[in-house]
């Protein structure tokens, strides 16, 4: 699976729109660019996922560059329940694969 | 989605015992896979458990030191043998379905402390 670079913390203000970046410059033709999170003490939750279209669903956006090279994981109104460790991961689209994570970005919403 | 249940949910053991670690979820899913978290780290693959077959470990994990089992399409076991202070950890299990999106659910975790 190719490789992803993410900052390591970032903040927000609760109430605000969360902006997450990724690069993941050597991504293939057939892997899928996933995002999960990862609450204290929690078990990593899955967010959503896509292969070269903005995607929208209930919890966020995930913007993907043209180039597919990077991703922007968009949380419209950050609460203090998304502070959180974000993991970005691409895969190849397959149940035979797995999940490869990365360090993350510590997300700190505060108030 | 799934709905996955881990027991026990913490434990602190001895070293030079075992522990092992039950992951049960309320639907049949394809694949199973065990993660480990170390302190202050990341999640890294232990191995993928498929229902009959010999589970596949990923590279510095061996069957001997984690053994696992998949009797059936809903329950699988980890075992952590052996266990000295460097296995403390938490050890996760995931599933994921054939079809749809693969997504993958994780357990909550079970928090291990060898002492």
């Amino acid at each position: 699976d190719a490789k992803t670079t993410q900052p390591t913390s970032m903040d927000c203000a609760e109430g605000r729109a969360a902006n997450l970046p990724c690069n993941h410059s050597t991504i293939s033709g057939n892997e899928y660019v996933y995002w999960y999170r990862q609450i204290h003490s929690q078990g990593p939750q899955y967010i959503i996922h896509g292969l070269k279209n903005n995607e929208t669903n209930e919890m966020a956006s995930l913007i993907i560059t043209e180039d597919r090279k990077s991703s922007t994981l968009i949380l419209p109104h950050a609460t203090l329940r998304d502070t959180a460790v974000y993991y970005c991961i691409v895969r190849v689209f397959s149940g035979y694969s797995t999940l490869t994570f990365g360090k993350g970005t510590m997300l700190l919403v505060s108030p | 989605s799934a709905v996955i249940s881990q027991k026990p949910s913490r434990d602190i053991c001895q070293r030079g015992t075992s522990l092992t670690i039950q992951c049960q979820v309320d639907s049949q899913v394809t694949m199973m896979f065990w993660y480990r978290q170390q302190p202050g780290q990341s999640l890294t693959l232990i191995a993928t458990a498929n229902q009959g077959s010999e589970a596949t470990y990923e590279s510095g994990f061996v069957i001997d030191k984690f053994p696992i089992s998949r009797p059936n399409l809903t329950f699988s076991t980890l075992t952590v043998s052996n266990m000295s202070p460097e296995d403390s950890s938490i050890y996760l299990c995931s599933v994921a379905f054939s079809g749809g999106s693969y997504e993958q659910y994780f357990g909550p975790g079970t928090r291990l402390t060898v002492t």
